[in-house]
């Protein structure tokens, strides 16, 4: 119950378009759910998150869409660029041991 | 800015051997945490500690401890190395300020032959 799944596994995007990357959790008491990016040889750093208390995040490029019925979250990259690529990390944060359980990651390769 | 030091970028240990895996805050955090990183499973929480001295095991304790005797420095330790410890190593603290964001150190790649 503490997993949480990421798909896909590895995604290539032409620059401009758009990079979606999934995750499903069943603990229905996470309570904030936050993305990672990760460069090459750097560790990872906090991109967005959400709370499930609102459906859509938005940051410049970068859009979180939460549903909390199906207990699913997305992140959406609109106009992918190279420097966006990253390995992507979905996490999630129960509201009684506060500490986070990741995704196994996304690797996102913009072509330029 | 916060920042968190890994003593070393890359680490390569023979089986058997006990290794000491460094990380140092430079502010006055309370929270510290350990993670593995393996393709494919992403982060894994392999001890934390919320203040000196103290240490509560994570999801994949067994094969480590840590050592927290000063707030800016928390160590883990593989007492005997093995083969499938060789992982990427990241060190992670969390700000009283803003408890819903960890910080990473830059990571320790650590190879066991």
């Amino acid at each position: 119950q503490q997993q949480v799944k990421q798909s896909p596994q590895s995604l290539i995007v032409q620059k401009g378009g758009i990079s979606i990357i999934n995750c499903a959790y069943e603990n229905t008491a996470f309570d904030y759910f936050p993305w990672y990016q990760q460069f090459p040889g750097k560790g990872p750093a906090l991109l967005i998150a959400i709370r499930p208390d609102v459906s859509e995040k938005k940051e410049g490029r970068f859009t979180i869409s939460f549903n909390k019925s199906a207990k699913q979250f997305s992140l959406h990259i609109m106009d992918s660029q190279p420097g966006d690529s990253a390995t992507y990390f979905c996490a999630a944060r129960d509201n009684y041991g506060q500490n986070f359980v990741f995704g196994p990651g996304t690797r996102l390769s913009v072509l330029p | 800015d916060v920042k968190v030091t890994q003593s070393s970028r890359y680490l390569v240990k023979r089986t058997g051997e006990k290794v000491f895996l460094e990380c140092v805050q430079d502010m006055d955090h309370e929270n510290m945490f350990w993670y593995r990183q393996d393709p494919g499973l992403g982060l894994r929480l392999i001890y934390f500690s919320y203040d000196v001295k103290m240490k509560e095991k994570g999801d994949i304790p067994e094969g480590y401890s840590v050592s927290r005797e000063k707030k800016e420095r928390f160590s883990l330790i593989l007492e005997s190395a093995s083969t499938n410890q060789t992982s990427m190593y990241l060190c992670a603290i969390r700000t009283s300020e803003n408890y819903n964001e960890q910080f990473f150190g830059p990571g320790t790649r650590l190879t066991v032959l």
